[in-house]
């Protein structure tokens, strides 16, 4: 079992709907949480870091965080086919700067 | 805004051969990680650098070194190339503040080995 797991997809969503990302880990001394979007072939871009338990608004984007159920989510609302992409949660740990990744998740909006 | 910089963005080398990736962090950032990621893989946690001290070490082959300088690049330095090390190589970089670190990431070296 991965310590960062996530559903590899391909979840698929119409123009204009919530997207809904999920993201389990298992060390509890987990910090911060990270998302990042991927498109093939690009580098991970940064969206939005959550590391206190609650939601986290940015536009479209809304990061939700559960400790004590260890998870982290993303929603993306009014999804655009331009969110089609990989989406990699990332999660830090307390002891070191090291980043765990999941192994990421593909999402497809379909016009 | 800066963000990092890699180069080069392309290389091609034959097996057995020596490569030289570089990474210029975002100005002010202190800490710089590697990455190797395959097709259809997540990122594979190579080694950090903070304040030219490596920090953290993943997944890096004995094969490989790297290090960062005083001006804050920092250099992924791959020998005895071998096929399997065909991938992209990213380079991000943090600033140790108070804040989560989070990593910013370089457009990436895609390292084709032949």
């Amino acid at each position: 079992q991965k310590e960062v797991e996530q559903n590899s997809g391909p979840l698929s969503v119409p123009e204009g709907a919530i997207a809904s990302l999920n993201c389990t880990y298992s060390d509890r001394g987990s910090q911060s949480f990270f998302w990042y979007r991927q498109y093939s072939g690009k580098s991970p871009e940064l969206i939005m870091f959550i590391y206190s338990n609650g939601d986290k608004e940015d536009g479209r984007f809304t990061a939700q965080l559960n400790k004590a159920s260890q998870y982290v989510s993303l929603l993306i609302r009014d999804s655009q086919p331009s969110d089609s992409a990989t989406y990699l949660c990332a999660v830090k740990r307390y002891s070191n700067y090291q980043l765990i990744w999941g192994a990421g998740t593909k999402l497809i909006i379909k016009p | 805004a800066a963000g990092v910089i890699q180069s080069p963005r392309h290389l091609i080398k034959e097996k057995r051969e020596t490569a030289t990736l570089k990474c210029y962090p975002i100005p002010r950032h202190d800490t710089v990680y590697w990455y190797q990621q395959g097709p259809g893989q997540d990122p594979q946690f190579l080694i950090s650098f903070y304040e030219k001290m490596q920090s953290d070490k993943g997944s890096i082959p004995d094969r490989f070194s790297a290090q960062q300088f005083s001006d804050y690049h920092s250099e992924l330095n791959m020998s005895s190339l071998e096929l399997g090390d065909s991938a992209l190589y990213f380079c991000a970089s943090s600033f140790t503040g108070t804040g989560p670190l989070e990593q910013y990431f370089g457009p990436g070296t895609r390292l084709t080995v032949t």
